[in-house]
């Protein structure tokens, strides 16, 4: 089993949709968690933290539930600029583990 | 501005040459890393360091070497060791004491092997 596994996607959806990714990891030792955004062809960057409370910035909204290793990200009135490749990020001591990531598509 | 810099951006290179990607940071951060990226994939850990003169194998670390020299600087070097060099290379930095932080990227370096 992977260490971080996510959704496969490809995910194509309208402008204005809600969509949402889902990310599991198997380490129970893990600190923190992240999702980073990544553009086609470019490096990888942070898009939010997520905490055990949950939290939210704007159209975007990540979730912990640290006793099922599971990490959410819900994306709200989904833009055409939101097209993007989503990683999930799970941090334990010195070491990021990266998921696959689930690539986005916003249609106009 | 302060960031992370690699260099080249591209590179190509002939089977059996070893070739040095650069990369330095003006962060004062800590902790440099490498990974490694091929086509649909996720992101995998070369080489880690935490301190000036030390450094850890990551996962994939197998005809690959680092030297950790200066706080701002940590190339990578690819030997001809690599068996399938061809991939995008992403250099990382964070700030240690902040132990959730998050790390941040230089814009990577894209290496093809002819």
């Amino acid at each position: 089993r992977k260490e971080v596994e996510q959704d496969p996607g490809p995910f194509n959806v309208p402008e204005g949709a809600t969509v949402a990714f889902n990310c599991t990891y198997s380490n129970s030792a893990s600190q923190s968690f992240f999702w980073y955004r990544q553009d086609c062809r470019k490096e990888p960057k942070l898009l939010m933290s997520v905490y055990s409370s949950g939290n939210e910035d704007g159209r975007f909204t990540a979730q912990l539930n640290r006793a099922s290793q599971y990490i959410s990200l819900l994306i709200r009135d989904s833009k055409l600029s939101d097209s993007a490749t989503y990683l999930c990020v799970v941090n334990y001591g010195q070491n990021f583990v990266f998921g696959p990531g689930t690539r986005l598509s916003v249609l106009p | 501005d302060g960031g992370i810099t690699q260099s080249p951006k591209y590179l190509f290179r002939k089977e059996g040459q070893n070739v040095t990607l650069s990369c330095e940071q003006n962060l004062n951060h800590d902790a440099m890393y490498w990974y490694r990226q091929d086509p649909g994939q996720g992101l995998r850990l070369i080489y880690y360091s935490q301190i000036v003169n030390d450094f850890q194998k990551g996962d994939i670390a197998e005809g690959y070497s680092v030297s950790r020299e200066k706080k701002e600087s940590f190339p990578l070097t690819v030997t001809s060791a690599q068996k399938n060099p061809t991939a995008f290379y992403l250099c990382a930095s964070r700030f240690l004491p902040e132990n959730t932080g998050e790390l941040f990227f230089g814009e990577g370096s894209r290496l093809t092997v002819l």
